[in-house]
């Protein structure tokens, strides 16, 4: 079954504009993921936030974790055309056998 | 640097046919070893992990197995393909140490059942 539900399922912007996607979960957990595919493509990690982390930076790219409401955002600032993918979000569980369960993903489309 | 090799990069089979796809890693040891399907417009479903050779968990009862004779190969095989079997199949390892696991990707594999 899913872990994560991500949302909006679907985004649709403008370049330049700030893409914020969200990520819900259900269980306890070590750490938070988030992941990008672009079309037909294998998956790609951004970014690992662990469970005593509030707040994460990579470039353009900033993550939050709220896990007393089992939630997680990824913002990607002054987007770009080439932002154009699915992104993920992924748990353990709370497992530390390295499993990692995935959300159904958010589609972003950045228009030029 | 490690890599992460999966062939055949698509495949169309027959139902009841069978199934054989590899994954190798090179560039590390030890791995730990994933292969996940995706639906259509849908997120990863985990299908078997492997932390060591012979080694093989299941997450899902399904039409399919899993095999690892070496330690950076990975094979995901069935005996009679199903139609439900279609999808993208995607092959990912992670360093077998620590609380947290990143996990490297495959470019995968495009299967359909006709």
């Amino acid at each position: 079954s899913q872990q994560g539900e991500e949302d909006p399922q679907a985004l649709s912007i403008q370049e330049g504009e700030n893409a914020t996607m969200n990520c819900s979960y259900k269980t306890s957990i070590n750490n938070l993921q988030w992941y990008r595919q672009n079309s037909g493509r294998g998956l790609v990690h951004l970014i690992l936030i662990r469970s005593n982390e509030r707040e994460k930076h990579s470039g353009r790219l900033r993550v939050t974790l709220d896990t007393s409401k089992k939630s997680s955002s990824l913002l990607i600032t002054a987007s770009r055309a080439a932002d154009t993918a699915s992104y993920f979000c992924a748990t353990d569980r709370g497992s530390t056998l390295g499993r990692l369960y995935f959300g159904r993903g958010t589609q972003l489309t950045v228009w030029p | 640097s490690q890599t992460i090799h999966q062939w055949p990069a698509t495949l169309v089979q027959p139902v009841g046919s069978p199934l054989s796809l590899e994954c190798t890693v090179e560039g590390t040891s030890n791995p730990n070893l994933y292969w996940y399907r995706q639906a259509a417009g849908r997120g990863l479903q985990l299908l078997f992990y492997s932390v060591g050779i012979g080694q093989i968990s299941s997450e899902v009862p399904q039409n399919l197995s899993a095999s690892r004779p070496q330690d950076r190969q990975f094979i995901l095989s069935s005996k009679k393909l199903l139609l439900s079997d279609s999808g993208f199949y995607l092959c990912a390892w992670s360093v077998s140490l620590g609380p947290a696991y990143e996990q490297y990707f495959g470019p995968g594999t495009r299967l359909t059942v006709t």
